[in-house]
């Protein structure tokens, strides 16, 4: 069965980068047909898609975080990672990293990782 | 690309059946293929609940169904249970914004 953890500061400061890693177990991180993203819920919102990258290394981003997001994999470690750059406070929130399939619904998620922007 | 419509709230007695619509914003091939509902309760991730429009996931009660009509998506749960409460969202996926997940409907069982 699929797990994925989230891990990551829970503070970082406006303006600064945000880094996230998503560890991955069950599957593999470089197996077919697979998209792995990040997705994210600001407190007492909803969901938004931040970006995925595709086990070839392939990525697609939300066009609403206008080029601050890069998604990297991790074979070796069976990981991707999200950067954020430039935060500001309404980039708080329960960041997820999820996987999807061929089928393209979200069927594995982590539990999820609260950030918060803060100085 | 616009996120889908979702009614913030719905309200049911235990045993009824409910249903939650999810509306796009403009017609939409993708949108009638991809669409896939889950259940959030407070404090946890999101659970698949319906994928491609009507499928569920092996372990999914049979008490939740979807169907779709022309750009509406819909998710019923019958025999409507106390631990039913919680909030749903659908999501569907589009060729410019690939993922894109409606407002969140928060179901009260009364």
């Amino acid at each position: 069965q699929v797990q994925l953890q989230e891990s990551g500061p829970g503070l970082v400061k406006p303006s600064e980068p945000l880094s996230l890693t998503c560890t991955v177990s069950g599957d593999s991180v470089n197996s077919g047909g697979n998209y792995w993203s990040w997705i994210r819920q600001s407190p007492g919102k909803g969901l938004e898609w931040i970006g995925y990258i595709y086990y070839s290394g392939s990525t697609h981003f939300n066009p609403s975080l206008k080029g601050r997001v890069s998604i990297f994999l991790d074979t070796s470690g069976n990981q991707f990672f999200l950067r954020l750059t430039s935060v500001t406070a309404a980039d708080t929130a329960v960041y997820y990293c999820a996987r999807a399939g061929s089928t393209l619904e979200f069927d594995a998620w982590g539990q999820g990782t609260l950030v918060t922007v803060s100085s | 690309q616009s996120a889908p419509t979702q009614p913030a709230s719905v309200s049911g007695s235990p045993g009824q059946s409910i249903t939650i619509s999810c509306t796009g914003a403009s017609p939409d091939v993708d949108f009638s293929h991809y669409v896939s509902w889950y259940q959030q309760r407070p404090g946890k991730a999101p659970k698949l609940l319906i994928y491609g429009v009507s499928n569920r996931p092996s372990g999914v009660s049979n008490r939740f169904s979807g169907s779709k009509s022309g750009n509406t998506a819909s998710l019923t749960i019958s025999g409507l249970q106390a631990e039913d409460e919680a909030d749903y969202f659908c999501s569907s996926y589009t060729s410019n914004t690939p993922w894109l997940f409606g407002g969140g409907t928060k179901l009260t069982v009364l």
